[in-house]
């Protein structure tokens, strides 16, 4: 059965810490893992990751996947108050329509 | 300019009685598609429709019935809700083909059986 784990489920930190989420897949097929980032409403999308080994990068937040570890992991440098929220990690099934398998998230709570 | 909208954003209602949530996406996607998010924050797909065509149903109840009209439109019908089906209900949308799985989701409409 197509899986996806995140580690930490909670995480709280104070501002200006650094933050490593995890995300682990048991996937057929896999192609590509994404991550998201859930406020009080919509998950937003942040990273696709499809080459193993290869960085992206947006401002403060980085993520990397490996292919053959089956892992991935999303860094915030410096947090904010506003990195306050849920991280989903997820992984689309190729051959089912893209569905996408949610990680059960990690919460994040960055205080003052 | 909303990319996928949903309406209503919040449901309350009483155990057996009909309810029915919308979704559009105004980004011509051509799939579409419903999750579930329980009180532990679990996103579970429900429902996908490729071009009003169905091609995932997650072992949803027959209660559920999601339709289609339109590729910019999906919606979901409940018949007699129960208790366990109060949740966040999210609509996504996402182009097909190629290699981009990107989904975009709706605000999500909180459901409240009582």
């Amino acid at each position: 059965e197509d899986k996806v784990v995140q580690s930490p489920l909670s995480l709280v930190v104070h501002e200006g810490d650094t933050v490593t989420l995890n995300c682990s897949y048991e996937v057929t097929n896999f192609r590509s893992l994404l991550w998201y980032k859930q406020e009080k409403k919509a998950p937003t999308f942040l990273f696709m990751l499809t080459s193993s080994g290869i960085e992206k990068k947006s401002g403060r937040l980085s993520s990397i996947l490996d292919k053959k570890e089956l892992f991935s992991i999303l860094n915030i440098t410096a947090t904010q108050t506003g990195d306050s929220a849920v991280y989903l990690c997820a992984v689309p099934i190729y051959n089912q329509g893209g569905k996408l398998i949610f990680g059960q998230g990690t919460e994040l709570s960055v205080k003052p | 300019d909303t990319a996928v909208s949903q309406t209503p954003k919040y449901l309350v209602t009483q155990m057996g009685n009909d309810k029915s949530i919308k979704c559009e996406q105004n980004l011509g996607h051509d799939t579409m598609y419903w999750y579930k998010q329980d009180s532990k924050k679990f996103l579970k797909i429900m429902f996908s429709y490729n071009n009003k065509e169905l091609i995932i149903n997650e072992t949803v109840p027959n209660r559920f019935s999601p339709k289609s009209p339109d590729k910019a439109h999906l919606n979901l019908h409940i018949n007699s809700l129960e208790l366990g089906d109060s949740a966040v209900y999210f609509c996504a949308s996402s182009p097909t083909g190629g290699h981009s799985y990107e989904q975009y989701f709706g605000p999500g409409t909180r459901l409240t059986v009582t």
